[in-house]
């Protein structure tokens, strides 16, 4: 069965230090996003993307983050510079259909900001 | 703002009986509905969803129940198996076209034997 793939499984980095989070989505799916969940708190939106540009995004989506698909199998989320408040589940989900479509979740980035 | 909540943080069953986990929504332009399970250090599986013009949908050992009138979305579970015992997320799609869901806090479930 096909499935979202996303690495590292962990990352730990240094307060002001750039990350890249890496996922692979579904083969066949053409809309992509990335959510967070902070340790203890809902799962929360932060963008979908969708041929090469973001569809939509959160008020958490700001400045420091960036979405890109550097070809025709990853997909990235890059915050410039990491704050201690940036540690969290980082999930990727990837969809066939725009709208009320089902998303599929890859098991997550845990990210740690020290 | 507009949000999904649970009412219940924790849910504890007998193994063979039946769960119930319910979710609050309080946008009325919410056309889809989605409930997710996530188990420990995974991401959130899907289990089932509903479109706003049904009111009941049935899959393997769930049941989604839609009451619009209320803004009450609930799911439940047939015999109740080990396995089952995870963090169970309602959310919700409003249509847009950036599909964004938007998660409910969660619910824990956990089976005893």
């Amino acid at each position: 069965e096909p499935e979202v793939t996303q690495t590292p499984s962990h990352q730990v980095t240094q307060m002001g230090q750039e990350v890249i989070l890496r996922c692979v989505p579904i083969s066949n799916h053409l809309y992509f996003y990335w959510y967070r969940q902070i340790l203890g708190q809902k799962v929360e939106f932060l963008v979908s993307f969708y041929n090469n540009e973001i569809s939509e995004k959160s008020e958490i989506f700001d400045d420091q983050f960036s979405v890109e698909r550097p070809d025709g199998s990853n997909f990235t989320l890059k915050i410039r510079s990491t704050k201690l408040e940036d540690s969290a589940m980082y999930f990727c989900a990837s969809s066939v259909s725009s709208t009320h479509g089902e998303q599929y979740f890859g098991p997550g980035t845990r990210l740690t900001v020290t | 703002g507009e949000s999904v909540g649970l009412h219940l943080p924790t849910l504890s069953v007998q193994e063979g009986d039946n769960s119930i986990i319910n979710c609050a929504y309080s946008n009325s332009a919410s056309d889809y509905f989605i409930w997710y399970k996530q188990e420990s250090g995974k991401g959130p599986q899907f289990i089932i969803d509903i479109r706003s013009n049904m009111d009941k949908r049935q899959g393997q050992r769930v049941t989604v129940l839609l009451n619009k009138t209320v803004k009450h979305l609930s799911l439940q579970i047939a015999a109740t198996q080990p396995g089952d015992s995870a963090v169970y997320f309602c959310a919700e799609n409003m249509g847009a076209a950036g599909n964004k869901l938007t998660f409910g806090g969660g619910t824990r479930v956990l089976v005893k034997p």
